[in-house]
């Protein structure tokens, strides 16, 4: 599988963007990036996921390098409600839906009020 | 958020005792995830399964047995708990079956504990 490297903490002011950062060097021209965070106590969630195009949803915008080898999860407006472990994890294409997703160690984020 | 419901959710057992973990989910979903997650180490794939009766191992799926009788249940067994299996266990559901979209929707975790 296709290794992520992420740090392993972060921290941010509540209230201002953050930029979770993602290297992806060993990319396949196939796989996708998703994103997932996992709240204290919690099962992970699903936040975000991408090809190639900058992606938006109601969580987070997803910024993917040209050459796809980094991406970014961008926070707009950080809340104490984004305090969590964020994953970013790279999915191969299949057509039979057992692909499996590949956890590292995330980056804590950690929001200052 | 998706139905899905793990039992139980908290077990404390002894070295060498049989454990099974219950994942159950209401969404009709195909495919079925046991991981479990340690500090340090993110979460594991334990094993899955892609249909009633089928599965197959994850990365760290020594030790661990699963059935799947029917779309809604997915059980995980420790034949002989270990210490090292001292954990916390997370079942996940997704849908489809292409990459694109196969969103996995997490349960809320089982901690087991074995003394």
């Amino acid at each position: 599988d296709a290794k992520t490297t992420q740090p392993n903490s972060m921290e941010s002011n509540e209230e201002e963007p953050v930029h979770l950062p993602c290297n992806h060097s060993t990319i396949s021209g196939t796989d996708y990036i998703h994103w997932y965070r996992q709240l204290p106590s919690q099962g992970p969630e699903y936040v975000i996921h991408g090809l190639t195009s900058n992606v938006n949803n109601r969580m987070a915008s997803l910024a993917i390098a040209e050459d796809r080898k980094s991406s970014t999860l961008i926070l707009h407006r950080a809340t104490l409600r984004d305090a969590a472990v964020y994953y970013c994890i790279l999915r191969g294409f299949s057509n039979f839906g057992n692909e499996k997703l590949t956890f590292g160690t995330g980056t804590r984020l950690t929001i200052i009020p | 958020d998706a139905g899905i419901t793990q039992s139980p959710r908290h077990k404390v057992t002894e070295t060498g005792t049989p454990v099974t973990l219950r994942c159950h989910q209401t969404e009709n979903h195909r495919y079925m995830y046991w991981y479990r997650q340690d500090p340090g180490h993110g979460l594991r794939l334990i094993h899955y399964s892609y249909g009633v009766k089928d599965t197959d191992k994850g990365e760290v799926s020594d030790g661990y047995s699963v059935s799947r009788s029917k779309t809604e249940d997915f059980l995980l067994t420790l034949e002989s708990a270990t210490s090292s299996q001292t954990s916390v266990y997370f079942c996940a559901i997704s849908e489809s079956g292409t990459s694109e979209y196969n969103e996995q929707f997490f349960g809320p975790g089982t901690r087991l504990t074995v003394l």
